[in-house]
């Protein structure tokens, strides 16, 4: 949608390993979200960035999570140690106007 | 704290008859609300939005309404075709901070 490249678009780990999520919006879009979606589950906020800040990232849900943005473009999701509970698929979306637009998403599997 | 509820999990509607999605909110400050349409294995897929100033806004098949005084909206698509068979998500906004997601409508479309 819009424009927006997740990578990878499948990735199998093992548990305890460290995955790195990548999202590239099209540049000179501001505002860049990260969500995830669980099995079974509805979307679920992670972050957001304004430029290369994060307002929000109340939805992080842990210490393992990072997440950042560099020259207001390309953001990096990190998940260190990764759980199973991890297993996801993680969204990012960039706003365009009044609407965000979405990537297809990074499917995580912990194994 | 669920800020965006969508009570009906699941909705089956004969094609060319209408679909009416129901969405319920809590948060007054509320003041931009979106419709997005997800496909198994695909990111969510922009449909439709409202700002809180109007009460209608419509786009082809699909019309989203606004009540503000109930903290309701929905989403009605009329005719149902078969490829409108997806899960459909409720989200909205305050002043663009995080988008927060309803749990999603399954909507299934019947010969």
């Amino acid at each position: 949608g819009a424009g927006v490249s997740q990578s990878p678009s499948n990735k199998v780990t093992e548990k305890g390993k460290d995955v790195e999520l990548r999202c590239d919006p099209i540049s000179g879009h501001t505002a860049l979200y990260w969500y995830r979606q669980s099995l079974g589950q509805g979307l679920e906020f992670l972050i957001y960035f304004q430029g290369n800040s994060a307002p929000d990232k109340s939805g992080l849900p842990s210490d393992r999570f990072s997440a950042e943005r560099t020259g207001g473009s390309v953001s990096t999701l990190t998940i260190q140690r990764t759980q199973q509970e991890d297993s996801a698929v993680y969204l990012c979306g960039q706003r365009t106007g009044n609407t965000i637009y979405f990537g297809e998403g990074s499917w995580l599997t912990v194994v | 704290d669920q800020q965006v509820k969508q009570n009906s999990p699941s909705l089956s509607v004969q094609e060319g008859r209408i679909s009416i999605l129901n969405c319920d909110y809590t948060n007054s400050m509320f003041d931009y609300f979106l419709w997005y349409k997800k496909y198994p294995a695909e990111g969510p897929t922009f449909l439709i939005s409202i700002s809180s100033i109007k009460d209608k806004n419509e786009d082809g098949r699909f019309t989203v309404f606004l009540n503000k005084s109930a903290k309701h909206l929905s989403l009605h698509i009329v005719p149902s075709q078969p490829g409108d068979s997806a899960v459909y998500f409720c989200a909205a906004t305050d002043s663009w901070g995080k988008l927060q997601f309803g749990a999603g409508t399954q909507v299934v479309v019947t010969p």
